[in-house]
């Protein structure tokens, strides 16, 4: 089983919508975790951190369920230039700077 | 400006060959720097923690033979992609931390024929 788990989508949805994307991750001693966001053959970029009180940064709602060891990612009014994939990443309390990504999901936002 | 650079950006390599690729912090010191690989529409995949000073640290699967690593000073980690093979095609990137902020290098594309 992997550690991080993501749904590969892709999510087709047009401008103006609203979209959700969940991750799951395996080991419970997690410590760290986030959204970040790749564009295709390009490096991937911090989108934002997620806490346990959860975190919103303008259209963007990131939130952290220990419990179901969940994340999810809710994007709001979707814009053309949001389309990318979306990597949720997760570390441990001894893996420093090294981080544990899922496999991306793959958002496409259509005019 | 980019504060961990990647080079180079694109390689092609014949089969057999090896290829190297160079990873700087450009305005700080890193005693640690990782190694990543993506394969088309897979995840990152960490390959190796590199260790100024020391050896790398491979993780499970990942030839620490084929993929030479040397982490010389603190401001440079290369990977070399040894007797390459096409199955080796990949996209590969490294990353360093400074604080609260992690950087990725801009990543390398190998082509191997």
């Amino acid at each position: 089983r992997k550690e991080v788990e993501q749904d590969p989508g892709p999510f087709n949805v047009p401008e103006g919508a609203t979209v959700a994307f969940n991750c799951t991750y395996s080991n419970s001693a997690s410590q760290s975790f986030f959204w970040y966001r790749q564009d295709c053959r390009k490096e991937p970029k911090l989108l934002m951190s997620v806490y346990s009180s959860g975190n919103e940064d303008g259209r963007f709602t990131a939130q952290l369920n220990r419990a179901s060891q969940y994340i999810s990612l809710l994007i709001r009014d979707s814009k053309l230039s949001d389309s990318a994939t979306y990597l949720c990443v997760v570390t441990s309390s001894n893996s420093g700077y090294a981080l544990n990504f899922g496999k991306g999901t793959s958002l496409l936002v259509t005019p | 400006g980019a504060v961990v650079s990647q080079h180079p950006s694109r390689v092609i390599c014949k089969s057999g060959t090896s290829v190297k690729i160079e990873c700087r912090s450009l305005d700080f010191q890193a005693t640690t720097m990782f190694w990543y690989r993506q394969f088309p529409k897979k995840s990152l995949m960490l390959m190796a923690t590199s260790n100024e000073g020391s050896k790398a640290t491979y993780e499970q699967g990942v030839e620490k033979d084929k993929f030479l690593i040397n982490h010389a000073s603190l401001t440079l980690s290369t990977l070399t992609v040894t007797s390459a093979h096409p199955e080796d095609s990949s996209f590969y990137i490294c990353s360093a931390g400074r604080g609260n902020t992690i950087y990725f290098g801009e990543g390398s594309w190998l082509t191997v024929v």
